[in-house]
């Protein structure tokens, strides 16, 4: 089955850039989406297609994908962006299947 | 708007069923697939089921295959979740999610969630 590999933590002080990473075997040649959940709360999507923000999602928000890695970028981090973000593909290989990355805990110093 | 409210959770023994339900509205359910994704406490999300809008497609994740059952009926727009022989490990909040699907790029996201209801197998 697919695995997408996220850093357990990343840490950033307001108004700086957050990069969170996303691993898997040829990620290039997927579509990733990132989920932003907040304690207590539901996940919410804030990047979907690799790139493209739903609405209602700030710019500050922005995604690539490459090779064997996809980035979520938070541009000029605020304190309401500490969260939990975790990427997702689907794996179409085999069985199909929904797959999460481990999530990534952003800290906003 | 769109809304998703999930149902049925609870305290249930080990070996025990339970049967989980999403009502939802805002949308034409009838043309979206949905999906169930849990959450262990402490720990990261975990897709768990789909289905595709007219049930012709259905996927479950290996860890639930056998035991638990999606299904959907559009004329009262609501999801399901059979779980049978529950375990301790399938603790967790389930969520119901919406489904966007691409087929032929393979894209396949989840847009809207609901709040989750908690599952908890315990004796």
């Amino acid at each position: 089955s697919y695995v997408l590999t996220q850093p357990p933590s990343v840490s950033v002080a307001p108004g700086q850039t957050a990069r969170i990473t996303c691993g898997g075997n040829n990620i290039g040649s997927k579509s990733v989406h990132w989920y932003q959940q907040k304690p207590g709360q539901a996940p919410v999507l804030v990047v979907y297609d690799d790139s493209d923000r739903p609405s209602g999602i700030p710019e500050r928000f922005s995604g690539s994908n490459s090779g064997n890695t996809a980035t979520l970028t938070i541009s000029r981090v605020e304190a309401g962006d500490e969260a939990d973000y975790y990427c997702q593909v689907w794996d179409s290989s085999s069985d199909h299947s929904g797959v999460f990355g481990g999530g990534t805990k952003l800290t906003v110093l | 708007e769109v809304q998703l409210v999930e149902s049925g959770g609870g305290l249930v023994k080990p070996g025990g069923s339970l049967r989980l339900s999403c009502a939802a509205s805002g949308f034409t359910f009838s043309s979206y697939s949905m999906n169930w994704v849990r959450q262990a406490p402490g720990k990261g999300l975990e897709w768990v089921s789909s289905i595709s809008s007219s049930s012709s497609y259905i996927y479950y994740a290996d860890s639930v295959k056998g035991r638990f059952t999606i299904s959907r009926d559009n004329a009262k727009n609501s999801l399901y979740l059979q779980m049978n022989s529950l375990r301790a490990e399938d603790t967790a909040v389930y969520y119901c999610a919406r489904g966007v699907v691409v087929v032929p790029a393979a894209l396949y996201y989840f847009d809207y969630w609901g709040q989750g209801t908690l599952v908890t197998v315990s004796s």
